[in-house]
């Protein structure tokens, strides 16, 4: 069992809202991913970091921001929320470059 | 056009058979992995495997990988009705092998 995790599990809000997910890790690694899921689909890369202070988008446009302020933590920010945002969100972490990756439970969202 | 492509999208096998999946993808590679996904949760990783390896097998799993034909399979074997799940392929493609890119995935039914 991977030590990565993801709050809230499950997360149903109203259109507007500005919302953060939470991704922690105690594995000290300095890789850090987020995906966005829709059921029975691909995974899509929408932000990721190599260490702290350091954060890219990935390839797809997301609507949303990340910070790395400490290693362990990289939450997910949406500052206005919409019913296109309804997805599973996966957070993951990896020692190294292009290596394996440890993933969270994932947030389920949905916006109304 | 994505980098990797699972094959078949979908299987459904009674308890006890094997399990094969295919998995091929378009650019060179310095490795290739193997995930699970069980319902509404986040990957499992299941086997690495690099360039210069042509199979690997942890368990009941066995993966091949055939770098001149850009193709890789996934056998389970004695399937149980445990492995259902979706299996995913990710590669980590050049030029630059730095992000991880993951296929749509195979969904597998085990019929118990």
């Amino acid at each position: 069992e991977a030590d990565i995790y993801q709050t809230p599990r499950y997360l149903v809000i109203g259109t507007g809202k500005k919302i953060t997910l939470e991704c922690s890790q105690t594995m000290g690694h300095d890789k850090m991913y987020w995906y966005q899921q829709d059921p029975g689909m691909e995974l899509h890369l929408i932000h990721y970091s190599y260490g702290v202070n350091s954060t890219e988008k990935g390839d797809l446009s997301s609507e949303s921001t990340v910070s790395r302020i400490r290693t362990e933590h990289f939450p997910l920010t949406l500052e206005s929320a919409r019913p296109s945002h309804t997805s599973q969100y996966l957070c993951a972490s990896s020692p190294r470059i292009a290596d394996t990756q440890y993933f969270g439970p994932g947030t389920r969202l949905t916006v109304l | 056009s994505q980098q990797g492509e699972e094959d078949p999208q979908a299987l459904s096998i009674q308890e006890g058979e094997n399990a094969t999946m295919n998995c091929s993808y378009k650019t060179s590679i310095n490795n290739l992995q193997w995930y699970r996904q069980n319902s509404g949760r986040g990957l499992v990783h299941l086997i690495l495997i690099r360039s210069n390896e042509r199979e690997k097998h942890s368990g009941r799993l066995r993966v091949t990988l055939d770098t001149s034909k850009k193709s890789s399979s996934l056998l389970i074997t004695a399937s149980r009705a445990a492995d259902t799940a979706s299996y995913f392929c990710a590669t980590a493609p050049g030029p630059s092998y730095d992000k991880v890119i993951f296929g749509p995935g195979t969904s597998l039914s085990v019929i118990p």
